[in-house]
């Protein structure tokens, strides 16, 4: 089945660690975004990836860094420079008009 | 400026009825394309609907239908035959052209309730 992985579902972590959100993508799509959800609102772009080894920061990029070594992958990774980093964060990848998405991943930060 | 409105924060309607989403947007671009996403409470974001703006006819999908006039910049999403299923998160979205690459913005969202 084709589809757009996360792991893991729920991710805990102390204040001043940084941590890394997995993506992998098995439809082929060059095209891979990072997105962040906060409660209640609606969904802001982190990074975005146009093609392998080759990354644009978003709306909302500080304290967020990602790598795209393999067309399939794309993970981010949540530094301790992010203030406020619990949130609801989303994959997705697109390989014509629309995007795909993942089932996320809750991360909370104590 | 907020690029994608939708103004009703939560809606309701029972069961088996019909209900509309109402998205409006803003964009200086002719060539865009607008997206309804439903996401439940497990967060996956599901994909609905797709109109582009250069499409004569109303996009439909199923029970999804997508009411696009586009001298309005409105985009609103029926839901015909409410199922209890479709209480969730609804997000309009729109995809125009970036400098780099092709952006896509979503709206703040509409909860909907389906009452039985």
């Amino acid at each position: 089945d084709g589809g757009i992985t996360q792991s893991p579902k729920y991710l805990f972590r102390k204040e001043g660690q940084n941590v890394t959100l997995s993506c992998e993508q098995n439809l082929n799509h060059d095209a891979m975004y990072w997105y962040r959800q906060d409660p209640g609102q609606g969904l802001r772009l982190i990074y975005y990836s146009q093609i392998v080894n080759d990354f644009q920061k978003g709306d909302i990029a500080e304290g967020y860094s990602v790598s795209r070594e393999k067309k399939e992958s794309f993970p981010l990774t949540v530094t301790s420079a992010q203030k406020n980093p619990t949130a609801f964060y989303l994959c997705a990848s697109s390989g014509g008009y629309e995007q795909y998405f993942g089932p996320g991943t809750r991360l909370t930060v104590t | 400026a907020q690029k994608i409105t939708q103004t009703q924060p939560g809606m309701f309607v029972q069961e088996k009825e019909a209900v509309t989403l109402d998205c409006t947007y803003d964009t200086s671009d002719q060539s865009y394309g607008l997206f309804w996403y439903k996401q439940p409470s497990s967060g996956e974001m599901i994909f609905l609907i797709y109109q582009g703006s250069y499409d004569e006819q109303n996009a439909t999908e199923g029970r999804y239908s997508l009411n696009f006039q586009k001298a309005r910049k409105s985009a609103n999403l029926v839901i015909s035959a409410s199922q209890l299923g479709d209480s969730a998160m609804y997000f309009c979205a729109m995809r125009e052209r970036g400098t780099s690459y092709d952006k896509v913005i979503f709206g703040p969202g509409t909860s909907l309730s389906v009452i039985p």
